[in-house]
């Protein structure tokens, strides 16, 4: 059974970099073709795709925010983690970490979520 | 970037069909995925690939995908269908995932 789960701070501070960990079992991302994306949501909005990470190491980003994402991996941990730096009251969100196959690039299965205000 | 356009609600009573579309500039090249996501809840995801269904998603879930616009169709909608519906891609282009809007169905 696949699952994922996020983790990190519910409160940061504007300017504050957000830190976020996705801890993931049932697969492997040094399996050929595994990846594991961040998508976020807005209360009350839509989906917004952030960044992704493959088994090789490749790295993609939103090209809107693009200069603030680091993506990260840690095999061994089975862990995926991602840095948002300079954080805003926009940035206000539930973010979501999802497994994705590099062949057909569908999100499937997504953890629970986390929700992270931005506020002062 | 490329850009999802889907209706922001639809409306269907219970048993009666509900198609919900996705539009984009010659979607039907690239593989549509569509989400299911309940209040409180993650998105679940319903159809892959234009029109495969996941283990566990029942029958009544449906895909379409051609020219500028792709379909998701829930054959005799039942009250627990009611959700917000998004329609993805990975546009190999720019190399970004891509989401729809959304849609809320609700069902009367």
């Amino acid at each position: 059974q696949v699952t994922l789960r996020e983790s990190g701070p519910a409160l940061v501070k504007p300017t504050q970099t957000l830190t976020l960990t996705c801890t993931f079992s049932g697969f492997s991302l040094s399996t050929s073709g595994m990846c594991v994306s961040w998508i976020r949501q807005p209360p009350g909005k839509a989906l917004e795709w952030l960044a992704r990470i493959d088994w090789d190491d490749d790295k993609y980003y939103s090209t809107s925010l693009k200069t603030r994402l680091t993506i990260s991996k840690d095999t061994s941990k089975n862990q995926v983690v991602l840095t948002m730096t300079n954080m805003d009251p926009v940035d206000t969100a539930t973010y979501y970490c999802a497994r994705i196959f590099e062949m057909g690039n569908w999100f499937d299965p997504w953890g629970q979520g986390t929700l992270v205000t931005v506020s002062s | 970037s490329y850009v999802l356009t889907q209706p922001p609600s639809v409306s269907v009573a219970p048993g009666k069909t509900a198609r919900i579309t996705c539009g984009g500039n010659n979607i039907g090249s690239k593989s549509v995925h569509w989400y299911q996501q309940k209040p409180g809840q993650a998105p679940v995801l319903v159809i892959y690939y234009d029109s495969d269904r996941p283990s566990g998603i029942p029958e009544r879930f449906s895909g379409s995908n051609s020219g500028n616009t792709a379909t998701l169709t829930i054959s005799r909608v039942e009250a627990g269908d009611e959700a917000d519906y998004y329609c993805q891609v990975w546009d190999s282009s720019s190399d970004q995932g891509v989401f729809g809007g959304g849609t809320k169905l609700t069902v009367l």
